[in-house]
């Protein structure tokens, strides 16, 4: 069964820092997200991209967040001068089309900001 | 705006006893779908069942049972004969249907333990 992608699997960095979080979504899957989960916490929505467009953001997706599908293929997070507070588990998604079909999550990258 | 609230935070059970995990929602949508995952020690979230807000039909796939009602808006899934390999968080989750893919709002999570 095909399956949503994410490296690296765990990310440590310093404060300020950036970093690019990657996703190879599945192939026939059209629109696609990342959630963030810190520690312990629930799965919080960060954004939705479809179409090569953000079409939807969380009030936690400012202007130190971006996304990019820069290839057709990989889906990247990038998150500029990294802050403690964005250590947590991040998720990407992807969705088939509409109707009741679920998100199918990539495994998480754990990023960790020190 | 979309809220899912799950007001057990942690449940044990003994293997082999049933559990029930329960989802309160809100939504100003009259059609949405709602999602349950389970999110092991590994971390992965993991999609394990989903109902359409106009079938209110309750359904058993295995070992899973979930009871969707409207009138209350809940949407409250059952383990029966809960093994060790249950143990989990398990995630309530909910999706308007208002043009195109509206995101997915989970509630805070139960986690599960059962005791051998």
């Amino acid at each position: 069964e095909p399956e949503v992608t994410q490296t690296p699997s765990h990310q440590v960095t310093q404060m300020g820092q950036e970093v690019i979080l990657r996703c190879v979504p599945i192939s026939n899957h059209l629109y696609f997200y990342w959630y963030r989960q810190i520690l312990g916490q629930k799965v919080e929505f960060l954004v939705s991209f479809y179409n090569n467009e953000i079409s939807e953001k969380s009030e936690i997706f400012d202007d130190q967040f971006s996304v990019e599908r820069p290839d057709g293929s990989n889906f990247t997070l990038k998150i500029r001068s990294t802050k403690l507070e964005d250590s947590a588990m991040y998720f990407c998604a992807g969705v088939q089309g509409f109707g009741d079909s679920p998100l199918h999550f990539g495994n998480g990258t754990r990023l960790t900001v020190t | 705006a979309q809220k899912v609230t799950q007001a057990q935070t942690e449940i044990s059970v003994v293997e082999k006893e049933d559990v029930t995990l329960d989802c309160v929602y809100e939504t100003r949508d009259t059609t949405y779908y709602l999602f349950w995952y389970k999110q092991p020690p590994s971390g992965e979230l993991v999609f394990l069942i989903r109902r359409n807000s106009f079938d209110e039909q309750n359904e058993i796939s295995g070992r899973y049972s979930w009871n969707f009602q409207k009138s209350t808006s809940s949407f409250n899934f059952t383990i029966t004969a809960s093994q060790v390999v249950d143990s989990a968080v398990y995630f309530c989750a909910l999706r308007p249907n208002s043009g195109g893919y509206q995101k997915v709002t989970f509630g805070t999570g139960t986690k599960l333990q059962v005791i051998p």
